[in-house]
């Protein structure tokens, strides 16, 4: 079995600041991570996934990710928040099987 | 299709009443799923449809939910007698089905119980 908690249900940043969402996993295995985004009346949209190949994952919109196994997190980050960046994030994780476990979401806001 | 296309986008109900809602996957991809998502939570694997395989339905809430794909392409997530606790955002996704586990999900259904 396996599962991801998101630390924070919501996060505020400053235009121009750093972004980091916080993501933990469970896996009983080498687990695949991704993350998505969701933008208010859209579906999901993939920003980025960990497969075992580098431990730093760049993905789409400047994100990027880092899977530590020692600490079993795959946080997202950014290193300057766009007005544009205001959206739901979702962590998800998979046992290399079909079913992808999801957290439960961290809501970004972005102050001009 | 381009995309993972949902109706209706809407639905409002009144309890007691069945709903379908509709997923049409992006045309070759072999996988499909179902997700719930309700508010202030994260998205509830509901059901996973791969190929000719059985479906795995272990994420099915009650035995009012059911949903069916037919010649491996749209599929048809049904909703009878519904409560209110029903009320949710509900996700198809579709993937190539190649093991690499990345979905593409359309835009949902809102399903309102009233």
């Amino acid at each position: 079995a396996q599962s991801v908690t998101q630390l924070g249900s919501h996060v505020s940043v400053s235009e121009g600041a750093l972004v980091l969402l916080r993501c933990n996993y469970s896996s009983s295995v080498p687990p695949y991570l991704f993350w998505y985004v969701q933008y208010p009346n859209q579906g999901l949209q993939l920003l980025l996934k960990y497969t075992s190949a580098a431990t730093l994952v760049k993905g789409i919109n400047g994100f990027e990710a880092e899977f530590k196994k020692s600490e079993t997190s795959f946080h997202l980050t950014k290193p300057s928040a766009h007005m544009s960046d205001a959206a739901e994030y979702f962590c998800a994780v998979t046992c290399r099987d079909y079913k992808l476990s999801f957290g439960a979401g961290t809501t970004v806001t972005v102050r001009a | 299709g381009a995309g993972v296309s949902q109706s209706p986008s809407n639905k409002v109900t009144e309890k007691g009443k069945d709903v379908e809602l509709r997923c049409d996957p992006i045309s070759g991809h072999t996988a499909l799923y179902w997700y719930r998502q309700s508010l202030g939570q994260g998205l509830e694997f509901l059901i996973y449809f791969q190929g000719n395989s059985a479906p795995d339905k272990s994420g099915l809430p009650s035995d009012r939910f059911s949903a069916e794909r037919t010649g491996g392409s749209v599929s048809t997530l049904t909703i009878q007698r519904t409560q209110q606790e029903d009320s949710a955002v509900y996700l198809c996704a579709s993937s190539p089905g190649d093991g690499a586990n990345v979905l593409t999900f359309g835009a949902g259904s809102r399903l309102t119980v009233l």
